[in-house]
């Protein structure tokens, strides 16, 4: 039972590089989420999903992008990484109301 | 923006000490209410999922409670042990418009042997 999967789990970019975070996960969750993890500061929202082909901003939208093209992916972009995006980030995912399931996350080094 | 905040930020006790936290969420339009626990270096857990005014949850020494009205919930654990130390988020889902899920900054605590 995987759950949850992001890839990758580390990763260092250069200022200015792009990349994308893929997360998985195989529970037919209708909801998905990708967080920011810093310290002192909890778990910030940075883009969300209600449904494939769906999604909304979170409260930390600026420098991402996010795409929901199969309901079980979501993934997160970064167009032209910078510094203040070195984060841990999370996915997770949701039924409703039901409890979230998060990923291992991922560590995300910008130099 | 929705505002969930925890209190105390941090929190150090003894073993065998009970202790308890506070989680305030907006009052309107509530959905649920979710509590997790994070070890370091680990992906949050899910505790409890709240829905009802009033709920009252419990796993072992790990109990919560829920005003919908007023806009809080409180974790209590009784009897902490070491394994305990975690940081303790709740997280607030509203009940219209998309439904995000927003965490507080959560409560760290460390209980010592």
């Amino acid at each position: 039972n995987a759950g949850v999967t992001q890839t990758p789990k580390f990763r260092v970019l250069k200022t200015g590089q792009s990349m994308t975070l893929l997360c998985a996960q195989d529970m037919n969750h209708e909801y998905m989420y990708w967080y920011r993890q810093d310290p002192g500061m909890g778990l910030r929202l940075i883009h969300y999903s209600v449904g494939e082909g769906t999604t909304a901003k979170g409260e930390v939208p600026d420098g991402y992008n996010v795409s929901r093209l199969k309901k079980q992916n979501f993934l997160l972009g970064l167009e032209s990484a910078a510094p203040s995006q070195t984060s841990v980030y999370f996915c997770a995912s949701t039924s409703g109301g039901g409890q979230a399931f998060f990923g291992q996350g991922t560590r995300l080094t910008v130099v | 923006i929705l505002n969930v905040e925890q209190s105390p930020q941090s929190l150090h006790v003894q073993e065998g000490d009970s202790t308890n936290f506070t989680c305030s969420f907006p009052s309107s339009n509530f959905y649920a209410l979710h509590w997790y626990r994070w070890e370091t270096a680990k992906s949050p857990e899910a505790l409890f999922v709240m829905t009802l005014n009033g709920d009252e949850k419990k796993k072992g020494r790990i109990s919560a409670t829920l005003n919908t009205k007023e806009g809080y919930s409180y974790l209590y654990i009784k009897g902490s042990q070491p394994e305990d130390s975690a940081t303790y988020l709740c997280a607030f889902k509203r009940g219209t418009g998309f439904q995000k899920l927003v965490f507080g900054t959560g409560t760290r605590l460390l209980v010592s042997p």
